[in-house]
This record gives C-alpha cells, sequence and structure tokens, in this order.
C-alpha cells in the first residue's frame, strides 16, 4: 500500500521560506509516477502547487511559479517543496500525492501538515 | 482560468441519491475527459473516488459515478450512507496548470 507522509515547521514567519518533505513509503519513486504538492487555505478549496517526475522534470502552477521550487530525493524516496517570500495567505493544509499521467489525477494522498504563517 | 464551481452543500437520508455538478470552461472541464472526483474527511487523507470523468479506481463502490456534458461534470451517489458524509472535491487538467472545485459538503441527514 502506498504511504504518503507530509512533515515540515508548523509555523512560519512572513517573509521567510516554508520547506516541507514528503516521504513515500509502499513504493519506490525511481520506479516512476509523478509526485505533487496540493494546499487548502481555511475555509477554501484546494490549490495545485507542483508536480514532480522521478526523473526532476518539474511542472509548477503559473500563479506560485515565481515563488515555488520542488525536487526530489529518490535516495530517501521522497520529495519536498520550498515556497519564498510567505504571506498570510499560504497559510493553510499542505498535501502531497502521488500524480498519474496520463489520466491526470492523484491516486494517493498524504494527511496533510498544518502550516501557520505569522510572526 | 480559476476554480471549477461546485454547490456549496448537498445533502439526502440514507439510501438515496446525491449529484454534485462541477462547472469549468471549454480550457478545462469541457475540453479534457481528465476530470477527476476525490472525497475527503477532515482530518484524513483525500481520497479519488473517480477519474478520467467515469472511471472507478479498485475499491471504490459502485454507488459512485461519474459523468460530463459539455463543461460541467457531475458526481452522483447513490444509496447513501453514512460514511459518505464529507467534503467532496472535483479536478480538471488544463493543458498548463491544474484546478480543484471549490468542495462540496455532503451531509448524510
Amino acid at each position: 500500500q502506498v504511504q504518503l507522509q507530509e512533515s515540515g515547521p508548523g509555523l512560519v514567519k512572513p517573509s521567510e521560506t516554508l520547506s516541507l518533505t514528503c516521504v513515500v513509503s509502499g513504493y519506490s519513486i525511481s520506479s516512476g509516477y509523478y509526485w505533487s504538492w496540493m494546499r487548502q487555505p481555511p475555509g477554501e478549496g484546494l490549490e495545485w502547487i507542483a508536480t514532480i517526475n522521478h526523473r526532476g522534470t518539474t511542472y509548477y502552477n503559473p500563479s506560485l511559479k515565481s515563488r515555488v521550487s520542488i525536487s526530489v530525493d529518490t535516495s530517501n524516496n521522497q520529495f519536498s517543496v520550498k515556497l519564498n517570500f510567505v504571506t498570510a495567505a499560504d497559510t493553510g493544509m499542505y498535501y502531497c500525492a502521488r500524480y498519474r499521467a496520463p489520466g491526470f489525477y492523484f491516486d494517493y494522498w498524504g494527511q496533510g501538515t498544518l502550516v501557520t504563517v505569522s510572526s | 482560468q480559476s476554480a471549477l464551481t461546485q454547490p456549496p452543500s448537498a445533502s439526502g437520508s440514507p439510501g438515496q441519491s446525491v449529484t454534485i455538478s462541477c462547472t469549468g470552461t471549454s480550457g478545462d472541464v469541457g475540453g479534457y475527459n481528465y476530470v477527476s472526483w476525490y472525497q475527503h474527511h477532515p482530518g484524513k487523507a483525500p481520497k479519488l473516488i473517480i477519474y478520467e470523468v467515469t472511471q472507478r479506481p479498485s475499491g471504490v463502490p459502485d454507488r459512485f459515478s461519474g459523468s460530463k456534458s459539455g463543461n460541467t461534470a457531475s458526481l452522483t451517489v447513490s444509496g447513501l450512507q453514512a460514511e459518505d458524509d464529507a467534503d467532496y472535491y472535483c479536478a480538471s487538467w488544463a493543458a498548463t496548470s491544474y484546478f480543484f472545485g471549490t468542495g462540496t459538503k455532503v451531509t448524510v441527514l
């Protein structure tokens, strides 16, 4: 069974960089597929942030592209996201997931990690 | 382009059916057969229940079905059960990005 677990600091100061890691178990990232990050601000819907494949090819939400970077670490079977210059609007639940393409859907998700941006 | 539009809420009694709409544009929902649906119980990992408009992953009951007409996709939950009480999100590929719906809270009365 594929499982994903997010981790990262629960509190980040405005203007700093948010860094999150997703550890994958039950499947080797180097075997293929794509890996993604999403977020959900309080009381709002889900927003796709970025996707990466096992070779390191990246895809970014155009609205966040200038502040986001996604990376993969196949040796530790994990992938990460960094979001620069955060503001209160970046507060929310952050989820990682496995992404299937073609088909374009997320078949396994983590439970999410709450990030609050506050001084 | 922005989030896909869903009704904020829907409800039904056990055994009844509920249908949730997901309206986009010709650039996303209407342009591709890549609509997916996710069930989310707060505090848990979201769960894929429909992909490619009508396909059900293994293990998802056939009470869940998907369809699409033009720029609007729909999810129908038949024979509502208590465990179907959750948030539901649609999503669609859109060539250069990926959009989720605004979410629908389904309440089993």
